[in-house]
């Protein structure tokens, strides 16, 4: 049974161009939300998606929008990149229900030059 | 607004000797708590969960963690740790009924020899 899978898992762009980062959920999930990791502080809450709509979003910018697909399968995407956007990106998915534990992948490790 | 404050940075300790890592939490409705696990260049991993119920929960890897809702606390706890155990680990809120979680900022387990 596969968990969550993330790709790629490590990607350098340069300030100003565009990112996308792409989840394939656990099997059985239809829920994913994505999450920025800075270095040495917790996972931030970026939006979670459900029935392939934006269900809450944390305080993210709109440069940071996302996208879910009918097979569950998600997509994050960065426009505008800032240095301060060089994090782990963590992609979680669970069950629909609020408030279930989350299963995370592995992540993306974006760096800006 | 919901915030978590996990009150130790860093927690060096012996191996087989206990450990306590502290979580407080803030909000103005019910929660659910979580602790997860983070090893290097790994995601988060659900170490155990308080939905409802007892107060005491027990998780992998003979961890425990305790509800105290006049504290507002969630402190994990090992009676007897390993070096393995040396990891990040993170404390989380999430409202009953709802989507976003929010996590604390982590509190960093090193088991010596």
């Amino acid at each position: 049974d596969a968990g969550v899978t993330q790709s790629p898992t490590h990607l350098i762009k340069t300030r100003g161009q565009q990112v996308t980062l792409r989840c394939s959920p656990k099997s059985g999930h239809d829920t994913v939300s994505w999450y920025q990791q800075a270095l040495g502080q917790g996972p931030q809450f970026i939006f979670q998606y459900y029935e392939e709509e934006e269900r809450q979003r944390g305080n993210f910018p709109d440069r940071f929008s996302g996208h879910q697909y009918p097979n569950y399968s998600s997509e994050l995407n960065v426009n505008a990149l800032l240095l301060g956007d060089s994090a782990l990106y963590l992609c979680a998915s669970s069950e629909g229900q609020g408030g279930q534990p989350q299963h995370f992948g592995d992540g993306t490790r974006l760096s800006i030059l | 607004a919901q915030s978590v404050t996990q009150l130790d940075s860093q927690v060096p300790v012996f191996e087989e000797a206990p450990v306590e890592l502290r979580c407080n939490y803030s909000s103005s409705v019910s929660v659910y708590l979580f602790w997860y696990v983070q090893y290097p260049n790994q995601g988060l991993q659900l170490l155990l969960k308080y939905l409802s119920g007892s107060t005491l929960v027990k998780g992998i890897n003979g961890f425990e963690a305790e509800f105290n809702k006049s504290q507002t606390s969630f402190h994990l706890r090992k009676p007897s740790v390993h070096i393995s155990d040396t990891a990040e680990y993170f404390c989380a809120v999430s409202e009953t009924g709802g989507f976003k979680t929010i996590f604390g900022a982590g509190t960093r387990l090193f088991v010596k020899a």
